[in-house]
């Protein structure tokens, strides 16, 4: 079956602008994490979306971060007025239910964002 | 504050060595942890886990054992493979609100000499 899919897969943009990036998270699965990995770092949490409960968005760096998930599958993460230091690779994340904790994730391929 | 440390930014071994990779974290709320292995240009994969009450698992040539004193964990690799060289992340969950969020270390390149 399919992976977990984003896009786009390499993003450039200038300091200022705004940027939306795309998770499709694997069929059926309703946890979705975003992580993002600055150069030589690991990855670091975001937000994280279980069903239809609210969002747990307490690793959102500012309040220019965002994201949402429709009808529970696909996730939007939302970065306005863009900085260099957002410039990152964004990985997105499902898993089977988050309740447990032990679900492994499954990641996409990221999204690599340059802000100039 | 990095709760999970990998102290060891890379590590290069031969063909049909044991690669051993190393984890520590602070955290005592952990009770699951994780090894991921990445590719460039690729997402993290699952390599192996383990719950806090165990001290060791093992999946074939990979073996994670767990010293919950310590606070500190290890993957081996026996016999360590050219495929093998990628980016190892150990990554940790826990505690009653983390609902999986894992937390991740700076991760180790591990290089595999034929």
């Amino acid at each position: 079956g399919a992976g977990v899919s984003q896009s786009p897969s390499n993003k450039v943009t200038e300091k200022g602008k705004d940027v939306e990036l795309r998770c499709d998270p694997i069929s059926g699965h309703t946890a979705l994490y975003w992580y993002r990995q600055s150069l030589g770092q690991g990855l670091e949490f975001l937000i994280y979306f279980q069903g239809n409960s609210a969002p747990d968005k307490s690793g959102l760096p500012s309040d220019r971060f965002s994201a949402e998930r429709t009808g529970g599958s696909v996730s939007t993460l939302t970065i306005q007025r863009t900085q260099q230091e957002d410039s990152a690779v964004y990985l997105c994340a499902s898993s089977k239910q988050a309740s447990m904790g032990t679900d492994t994730q499954y990641f996409g391929p990221g999204t690599r964002l340059t802000v100039l | 504050d990095q709760q999970v440390k990998q102290n060891s930014p890379s590590l290069s071994v031969q063909e049909g060595r044991i690669s051993i990779l190393n984890c520590d974290y602070t955290n005592s709320m952990f009770d699951y942890f994780l090894w991921y292995k990445k590719y460039p240009a690729e997402g993290p994969t699952f390599l192996i886990s383990i719950s806090s009450i165990k001290d060791k698992n093992e999946d074939g040539r990979f073996t994670v054992f767990l010293n919950k004193s310590a606070k500190h964990l290890s993957l081996h690799i026996v016999p360590s493979q050219p495929g093998d060289s990628a980016v190892y992340f150990c990554a940790a969950s826990g505690g009653c609100t983390s609902y999986g969020k894992l937390t991740f270390g700076q991760g180790t390149i591990l290089t595999v000499h034929p």
